[in-house]
């Protein structure tokens, strides 16, 4: 079947460190696959896509590259703000009119 | 402008009531889901609605009945609510040409007690 599996949070940082969440997926065929991020009290909004293997996706200084190899799409940003504090959703579309199928989502706290 | 909204936040209710939950999008989309993120943060697929007509329906219980009077609003109603229905649910929507772009509510809190 498809599935997303993400690291598990929450994940604390300061100010300006190094982020990366995992995100490994099974899929069959070719998935799209994406970042949702869910801010305090706000719905999941699109943060990066990548529709084939080896498309970088990118969205306010995120990163993730998508890895058939390895089967994974890893969210990295090299310099974390306050205002990045949020639920991380790793999600893929199978190929085909089918719905997303979402990873757990990981909690990021940032702090001053 | 809110572009997918969802009433009420908020709810607590006893088991066996009925209960709805209002879905809006303004965003002129001809596509319109709901998710259910349960205890363990899983968010799942329940429902989709393409220009009114039922979609997908994902081995939800009968107990869920989704109602769309028109391609902006898709009503989650829920009969003889159970504690296991806890959880928070999302209603979203897209244009069939750009499903990877889904536009999500802020969802709603339902806990049965």
């Amino acid at each position: 079947g498809n599935s997303v599996t993400q690291m598990e949070g929450p994940v604390t940082l300061s100010e300006e460190a190094f982020l990366t969440i995992n995100c490994t997926y099974t899929a069959t065929g070719y998935p799209s696959l994406f970042w949702y991020v869910q801010y305090p009290g706000e719905g999941l909004q699109l943060l990066l896509k990548a529709t084939k293997a080896d498309d970088k996706g990118s969205n306010k200084g995120f990163e993730a590259t998508y890895r058939k190899e390895t089967t994974s799409f890893h969210l990295e940003k090299g310099s974390v703000q306050v205002s990045d504090s949020a639920v991380y959703f790793c999600a893929l579309r199978p190929a085909g009119n089918t719905p997303l199928v979402f990873g757990k989502g990981t909690r990021l706290s940032v702090i001053a | 402008d809110t572009a997918v909204s969802q009433t009420p936040k908020y709810l607590v209710t006893q088991m066996g009531n009925d209960k709805s939950i209002k879905c809006e999008q303004n965003l002129g989309h001809d596509t319109m889901y709901w998710y259910k993120q349960d205890s363990k943060k899983f968010l799942k697929i329940m429902f989709s609605y393409n220009n009114k007509e039922l979609i997908i329906n994902e081995t939800v219980p009968n107990r869920f009945s989704p109602k769309s009077p028109d391609k902006a609003h898709l009503n989650l109603h829920i009969n003889s609510l159970e504690l296991g229905d806890s959880a928070v649910y999302f209603c979203a929507s897209s244009q069939p040409g750009q499903r990877d772009t889904i536009y999500f509510g802020e969802g709603s809190w339902l806990t049965v007690v």
